[in-house]
């Protein structure tokens, strides 16, 4: 089966750092640009960034602030979101998308639940 | 930032009627980048249409988008009872951004 399956959510304390996995089967990541996405409790789903095929390239929304880095290791056909110094309001679902066409995401994991919380 | 509004919030509606949802950007979307998605509860998220109006692989043509620059519309017409979920728009043309999205709950 094609899927996206995220994992490493729980719950931090404000000032912690956190490692979210996201492991791809029944395709081979490593051909596509793939995207981290977050939804706060009651918000709009926020992209991000994304990392491109070989991990060469990295872009990243202007909120990220160098707190969030992206990686991947395409032998294990997995994405990676690292996220320094967690605040509150880092609270909410983190998923990984594949991303294709320019920014359509024509996949989506179910998605980790983040929660920063003292 | 272009900012998405969705509306309305929820569309309540009965099998067989058609559903319209609005998407409404702040500022013109270069090339049209608008996709739509649907979210069932504990699913995944899907894709239905990108472009705009291009439905993706394997979307019944029951849905529909369109429009252009600032307004965009989803229509789903023949509403049956697996569409009961929410739907939402993200643009692609200036970064990403999403609307909040349209619950849509078949009676």
């Amino acid at each position: 089966e094609v899927q996206l399956e995220e994992s490493g959510g729980g719950l931090v304390q404000p000032g912690e750092s956190l490692t979210l996995s996201c492991a791809a089967s029944g395709f081979i990541s490593g051909f596509y640009w793939m995207s981290w996405v977050r939804q706060a409790p009651g918000k709009g789903r926020e992209w991000v960034g994304q990392i491109n095929q070989d991990g060469s390239q990295k872009y990243y929304n202007d909120f990220v602030k160098g707190r969030f880095t992206i990686s991947r290791d395409n032998a294990r056909n997995s994405l990676y979101l690292h996220i320094d110094s967690l605040r509150v309001d880092d609270t909410g679902v983190y998923y990984c998308a594949r991303d294709v066409m320019g920014g359509v995401f024509d996949m989506w994991g179910q998605g980790t639940m983040v929660t920063v919380s003292s | 930032e272009i900012v998405l509004t969705q509306s309305p919030g929820t569309l309540s509606l009965s099998p067989g009627e058609r559903a319209t949802l609005s998407c409404r950007a702040s500022q013109s979307v270069r090339n049209n980048c608008v996709a739509w998605y649907q979210q069932k509860r504990g699913q995944a998220s899907r894709l239905l249409i990108y472009g705009a109006s291009t439905r993706a692989t394997g979307i019944p043509d029951r849905f529909s988008g369109s429009g252009s620059g600032t307004d965009f519309t989803l229509t789903i017409s023949r509403l049956e009872a697996e569409d009961s979920a929410l739907y939402y728009c993200q643009q692609c043309g200036n970064s990403r951004t999403f609307g909040q999205g349209t619950n849509i709950e078949i009676k």
